[in-house]
């Protein structure tokens, strides 16, 4: 597809459940970020990949969560033992170039919506 | 750390002009002013982004003050399909920071036919 995929969209775990979320971002995007959206409020930046490399992982809630982009492609957030407060719809985004090359416009999927019970 | 400050909601009437405002008091001179929105149920997208000068394109202007502390995104003709969520944020030129693409909470817009 032309846009950045997100699978699944829809993911429901038990608390204390590892979870794995997909980003399949635009082919030959160099940056690649991930956000959590709470209900009512603004993104909020989890990572950013460069690359394979991930340049920035301060907006991690904890250590339960961990990003990789192994091949500079594909992205996987894994949430491991899962807590209510995770609930959230979970964000991707892509750009071409990375940011320090040129200011440019990012792309994002429709969010995995994660809801622990 | 530079943040935007944008209100919480406005509303407008269709068909007629919308002027969303953001303050960023503290911008530097090497941040980028972007504006990004979120329609109900989709990720965010890209509307437009400035340095000094305003700037248009197909779907809004970017208004930028002087002294680069405020903007303003206008929208000349409100459709019901522009209801949604406007966030304004500065995103640094130059190597990767970690002050890059953070949204605030943005204005939430709702146009009235």
């Amino acid at each position: 597809g032309a846009g950045v995929s997100q699978s699944p969209r829809y993911k429901v775990a038990k608390r204390g459940q590892d979870v794995a979320l997909r980003c399949d971002p635009i082919s030959g995007h160099v940056s690649l970020f991930w956000y959590q959206q709470a209900l009512g409020q603004g993104p909020e930046f989890l990572t950013y990949f460069q690359n394979e490399a991930q340049l920035d992982k301060s907006g991690l809630p904890s250590d339960r969560f961990f990003a990789e982009r192994p091949e500079g492609s594909v992205s996987t957030l894994k949430i491991q033992r899962t807590q209510q407060e995770d609930s959230a719809v979970y964000l991707c985004a892509s750009s071409f170039l990375p940011l320090d090359r040129a200011i440019t416009e990012a792309f994002f999927g429709q969010g995995t919506r994660l809801t622990v019970v | 750390d530079a943040k935007t400050t944008q209100p919480n909601s406005m509303e407008s009437n269709e068909e007629e002009p919308v002027h969303l405002p953001c303050n960023h008091s503290t911008i530097s001179g090497t941040d980028y002013i972007h504006w990004y929105r979120q329609l109900p149920s989709q990720g965010p997208e890209y509307v437009i982004h400035g340095l000094t000068s305003n700037v248009n394109n197909r779907m809004a202007s970017l208004a930028i003050a002087e002294d680069r502390k405020s903007s303003t995104l206008i929208l000349h003709r409100a459709t019901l399909r522009d209801a949604a969520v406007y966030y304004c944020i500065l995103s640094p030129r130059g190597p990767y920071n970690n002050n890059d693409m953070r949204f605030g909470a943005g204005t939430r817009l709702t146009v009235k036919p």
